[in-house]
């Protein structure tokens, strides 16, 4: 089963527009990540935020954090056409092993 | 720093073969995992080793079998190739057995079984 949803599935913004993209997820977890992928190819990791932290930025992107309601947001300020890509959440299921489970993503696309 | 690098690049198999997909992991990084991502779905958690061992398994059949080397590279194994394993193969590294500092992902092997 997914431990991560994306929501929404796709999203279609303005360039210069803010993009939010929200994530659940359904047990305890140590640490939430972000990953951008561009068609098809390999993931990027963006950020990371622990399970003790409620809101973490790394130059545009925001992330939130709310453990209460297992729930994440990415949000992407003054989008670029080169923010095109699909989003991920990415949380670890650590009980019988070790388990990155990912959503199915969002995708974003900027308009020039 | 040279970062995750996967190989082949693409591959056309047979149903019913056998592929081995190979992985370098990032210098320094003692955690690899594989994962295999349908189109326009996200990644599936295949497996995980740390150290040579294999410490984390997704739903995936015994057919699915890899392997960790003393250099930290690792093999995705496959046998008895089926039509539906036909995806995109992606191996990423990290420094920390729970992937605590987060992955760094190869570009991925795309795989076709006609």
């Amino acid at each position: 089963s997914q431990q991560g949803e994306e929501d929404p599935q796709a999203l279609s913004i303005q360039e210069g527009e803010n993009a939010t993209m929200n994530c659940s997820y359904k047990t305890s977890i140590n640490n939430l990540q972000w990953y951008r992928q561009n068609s098809g190819r390999g993931l990027v990791h963006l950020i990371l935020i622990r399970s003790n932290e409620r809101e973490k930025h790394s130059g545009r992107l925001r992330v939130t954090l709310d453990t209460s309601k297992k729930s994440s947001s990415l949000l992407i300020t003054a989008s670029r056409a080169a923010d095109t890509a699909s989003y991920f959440c990415a949380t670890a299921d650590n009980t019988g092993g070790f388990k990155t489970i990912f959503g199915a993503g969002t995708r974003l696309f900027v308009k020039a | 720093e040279t970062g995750v690098t996967q190989s082949p690049t693409h591959l056309i198999k047979t149903r019913g073969q056998q592929v081995t997909l190979r992985c370098s992991s990032q210098s320094g990084h003692n955690t690899v995992s594989w994962y295999q991502q349908a189109l326009g779905q996200g990644p599936q958690f295949i497996f995980q080793y740390y150290r040579e061992e294999e410490n984390g398994r997704g739903n995936f059949p015994p057919r699915f079998s890899g392997l960790q080397f003393p250099n930290y590279s690792s093999e995705l194994n496959v046998n008895a190739l089926e039509l539906d394993d036909s995806a995109l193969y992606l191996c990423a590294s990290s420094l920390a057995e729970g992937g605590g500092f987060g992955y760094t992902f190869g570009s991925g092997t795309r795989l076709t079984v006609v």
